[in-house]
């Protein structure tokens, strides 16, 4: 069975950064893409970025563009996103996400909260 | 970007009976594969999203079949032939046609 699972949350300056990190097993990651989607506390789902199996292409939100790298090593079956610059807009709940293209998300890690505060 | 929209947004529901959420996109969501790049997902209370239908009207994998998808082009509409109690929570269309990939806002579905 998939499993994925966040870490690297937590709280914040407005302008600092920090790294998630998503932990996959049960399948062979290398042959998914692989998402980030953001919850902010109590609103909808806002897909961030992705990237694909080979890591050759990878695409952001506007909102997060030059601030955010996602990345991933398929030797360690991880995924990552690199956040700088900080706002206080980015608070939410981070998930990782498995799609066979860049929907179709049909394994979702339990999510990472990132809270962006003074 | 693709803007998506769902009606309605609250739907209360009694067990049993059916139920039925409208999502619309602002643009075709038509692939030249001859697929429908629309996705539903259910966000359950403290839980993270699930895949429920993918391709408009493909039903993920162990998704009960009282779940289905219909529509085109524009016009996209999840069903639940009878409600169970287990059905409640936020359900959410997104579209993956196009980057970014975009949600609607989510239709909260409680029991009455």
């Amino acid at each position: 069975e998939a499993q994925l699972v966040e870490s690297g949350g937590g709280l914040v300056q407005p302008g600092g950064s920090l790294r998630l990190s998503c932990a996959a097993s049960g399948f062979i990651f290398g042959n998914y893409w692989m998402s980030w989607v953001r919850q902010a506390p109590g609103k909808g789902l806002e897909w961030v970025a992705n990237m694909r199996q080979d890591g050759s292409e990878k695409s952001y939100v506007d909102s997060v563009k030059g601030r955010f790298t996602i990345s991933r090593d398929n030797a360690q079956s991880s995924l990552y996103l690199d956040m700088n610059s900080l706002r206080a807009e980015d608070t939410a709940v981070y998930y990782c996400a498995r799609g066979l293209y860049f929907g179709r998300f049909d394994s979702w890690g339990q999510g990472t909260l990132v809270t962006v505060s003074s | 970007d693709v803007v998506m929209t769902q009606s309605p947004l609250s739907l209360p529901v009694t067990p049993g009976e059916p139920a039925s959420i409208s999502c619309r996109s602002s643009q075709s969501l038509l692939d030249s594969n001859g697929y429908y790049y629309l996705d539903w997902y259910l966000q359950r209370p403290g839980q993270s999203p699930q895949l429920l239908i993918y391709w408009a009207y493909t039903r993920a994998s162990g998704v009960p079949d009282r779940f289905s998808g219909s529509g085109s082009g524009t016009d996209f509409t999840l069903k639940i032939s009878r409600v169970e109690a287990e059905d409640v929570g936020v359900y959410y269309c997104m579209q993956a046609l196009q980057t970014p990939g975009t949600f609607g806002p989510g239709t909260k579905v409680d029991i009455k």
